[in-house]
């Protein structure tokens, strides 16, 4: 069983259309945050959340923190190719202490096309 | 160069090679990371140092073996791989653990 479980795993979608995807967990993070990976290349930092229940917006782009910090979404509105990726949510446990590591969930692979 | 560097970006190596994965970083952080990737799985952890201290090694065979000389510079050496360690190998840097990590383009490595 994963920790940070990634919804849907894959999404299939035409130019301008909106979507979300989920990232859930049965535990609770003292920060969430958001990567975009393309082939090829290493994860890019979107975003980090830190309060529960805190909303950030990143052009088309809408991140939000569930208010007990077990769970974020990502809201992309009129998506287009260019947002194509690999998007990967991460999260530090708030039980891990001075470790503080970054979990990451396994990904939704977005395809938008034109 | 800027960022996180990462070379070779391909490897194809043999089960009896030895090899070695070099990561630069350009940012000044105290933190770096080595991460596989493989398909249809999370990002593993493989170990991070931070101030040139190794403070976590996952349960990761001993055919990996990591080396941070200073904090700009981290290495994973390679020695007697098996197919399934096929994989992309990343590595990330941060400012402290558990905060933004910045990841180098990865190793895109294949055992034969």
């Amino acid at each position: 069983t994963q920790l940070l479980e990634q919804s849907p795993q894959f999404l299939s979608i035409q130019e301008g259309e909106n979507l979300t995807v989920y990232c859930n967990s049965s535990s609770v993070f003292s920060s969430l945050q958001w990567y975009r990976q393309e082939p090829g290349e290493g994860p890019v930092l979107l975003v980090t959340v830190v309060t529960g229940g805190e909303v950030k917006k990143l052009k088309r782009l809408t991140f939000q923190f569930g208010d007990a910090r077990k769970d974020s979404s990502l809201h992309i509105t009129a998506a287009q190719p260019g947002d194509t990726g690999l998007y990967l949510c991460a999260g530090v446990l708030i039980s891990s202490g001075s470790a503080r590591q970054l979990t990451f969930g396994s990904g939704t692979q977005l395809t938008v096309l034109p | 160069e800027t960022g996180v560097t990462q070379t070779p970006r391909h490897l194809v190596m043999g089960m009896t090679n030895k090899k070695s994965l070099k990561c630069e970083q350009h940012l000044g952080h105290n933190a770096m990371y080595w991460y596989k990737q493989s398909a249809k799985k999370p990002l593993e952890l493989m170990f991070v140092y931070s101030l040139e201290e190794r403070v976590e090694n996952n349960s990761v065979p001993s055919r990996f073996s990591p080396e941070c000389p200073n904090s700009s510079h981290l290495f994973l050496h390679l020695h007697t791989l098996q197919p399934e360690d096929s994989a992309l190998y990343l590595c990330a840097s941060s400012q402290g653990t558990g905060t933004m990590q910045y990841f180098g383009p990865g190793t895109r490595l294949t055992v034969t």
